[in-house]
């Protein structure tokens, strides 16, 4: 079975420009999570999706960031525009449904310079 | 909002000795308690996890405990080795769409 895949794995921009993230879960995984880990951390919830829909949002800066799960499957997270309070590993989950167990992505480390 | 702690920061032990990972959570209404190992360069795995109707589980060398009535869990690694070597971390479920909350993490080191 496949694990959870994210792209790009690095990723290097200036503060202010934007940049994206994909993920595509594992096959027939219903909810998907971001997550932010800032180096020396645990990982801190962005947001979750129950299908495509969200279920929550709270921790997300929506000013800055977003986050769509179009059709249910794969999702992308979205900076627009990078601080470099940014910089950190951003983590992709998936799980069979809520409160199942979470398989995580290998992450996409941002740095903002 | 529910805050898990985590200790210690940082863990060394020797090969084949035994290490433990305490935390501890504020929200009485957790009721999910999951563990991972979080390999350099890699996502977290979960390893082991609890809910709050057993007291202790156990899975071949590693035990989780859970004590209700203080908020507090940990984990037990016995007859570590080096391939033990990782950062874990614990966290709690606060119920209903069971968000999910990680404490800050255990560097151990087995020595070997």
């Amino acid at each position: 079975e496949a694990g959870v895949a994210q792209s790009p794995r690095y990723k290097i921009i200036e503060k202010r420009q934007s940049v994206a993230f994909w993920c595509n879960p594992i096959s027939g995984h219903a909810t998907l999570y971001w997550y932010q880990q800032i180096l020396g951390q645990g990982p801190k919830l962005l947001i979750q999706f129950q299908n495509n829909g969200v279920v929550d949002d709270s921790q997300l800066p929506k000013d800055r960031f977003s986050a769509e799960r179009l059709k249910g499957v794969d999702s992308t997270l979205k900076i627009q525009p990078a601080k470099l309070e940014d910089s950190a590993v951003y983590l992709c989950a998936s799980s069979p449904g809520t409160g199942e167990t979470q398989y995580f992505g290998p992450g996409t480390r941002l740095l903002v310079l | 909002g529910e805050n898990v702690e985590q200790h210690p920061s940082t863990l060394s032990v020797q090969e084949g000795d035994s290490a433990v990972i305490k935390c501890t959570y504020s929200d009485s209404a957790s009721n999910y308690f999951p563990w991972y190992k979080q390999e350099l360069g890699k996502g977290p795995q979960l390893i082991i996890d609890i809910r709050s109707n057993v007291g202790e589980k156990k899975d071949q060398r590693i035990a989780v405990t859970l004590n209700k009535t203080a908020k507090h869990f940990s984990l037990h690694i016995t007859e570590t080795q080096p391939e033990d070597s990782a950062v874990y971390f614990c966290a709690a479920s606060d119920g209903g769409y069971q968000k999910v909350t990680f404490g800050t993490g255990t560097k151990l080191q087995v020595i070997p």
